[in-house]
């Protein structure tokens, strides 16, 4: 079993749409939660991350956070073919000098 | 500088050719992380120093990775005699604090083909 897994997809939605995009980790110990986006060809961008059980809101996206299930979730609404991307699920654990372990990444397609 | 910065941008090795990755941090950044993005997966964690220390090698995958930051600034990761499985993008990630968070940016990676 990998330490983060999320589904690769693709995920295509319409524009408008929410795009819903999950990963579970294995490591009870883990402490904070990234999700990056990543362009083809580029770096990984964070743009939102989570501590704490429940959810947090940032404009169009939302971060879930349920540690009981070891499960983390990244919503985006009103999708725009602008957030074409893949999406990284980062986990950092409270042992390991601050790394991040990723998920392989799910690739999002928001079609007009 | 206003980001972090490596070089080169894009590298072909000869199978077993020595390479060279340079990464230059954020300036004032006392963390440094290397990553190794194979195609389609996810970037996976190879080495982290807090200044000039190699606190954790544990993602290095063999003995012919080897990687330093003698002035606690500037980062070489060296590769030995490549394989053709080390072909992928190798991501240096730099952060003001002894951990990877909010304020931690990637470098725009140098794409390693081995052939």
């Amino acid at each position: 079993q990998k330490e983060v897994e999320q589904n690769s997809g693709p995920l295509s939605v319409p524009e408008g749409a929410i795009a819903s995009l999950n990963c579970t980790y294995s490591d009870r110990g883990s402490q904070s939660f990234f999700w990056y986006r990543q362009y083809s060809g580029k770096s990984p961008e964070l743009i939102m991350f989570i501590y704490s059980n429940g959810d947090k809101e940032d404009g169009r996206f939302t971060a879930q956070l349920n540690k009981a299930s070891q499960y983390v979730s990244l919503l985006i609404r009103d999708s725009q073919p602008s957030d074409s991307a893949t999406y990284l699920c980062a986990v950092q654990g409270g042992t390991s000098y601050g790394k991040l372990t990723f998920g392989q990444g799910t690739i999002l397609t928001v079609h007009p | 500088g206003a980001g972090v910065s490596q070089s080169p941008r894009y590298k072909v090795a000869k199978r077993g050719q020595d390479v060279a990755l340079r990464c230059d941090p954020i300036s004032g950044h006392v963390s440094l992380f290397w990553y190794q993005q194979a195609l389609g997966q996810g970037p996976e964690f190879l080495t982290y120093f807090q200044n000039e220390a190699q606190l954790d090698k544990s993602g290095l995958p063999s003995d012919r990775f080897f990687a330093e930051r003698p002035e606690g600034s500037v980062s070489t990761l060296k590769i030995q005699r490549t394989q053709q499985e080390d072909s992928a993008v190798y991501l240096c990630a730099s952060s003001p604090t002894g951990r990877m968070n909010t304020e931690a940016f990637f470098g725009q990676g140098t794409r390693l083909t081995v052939v």
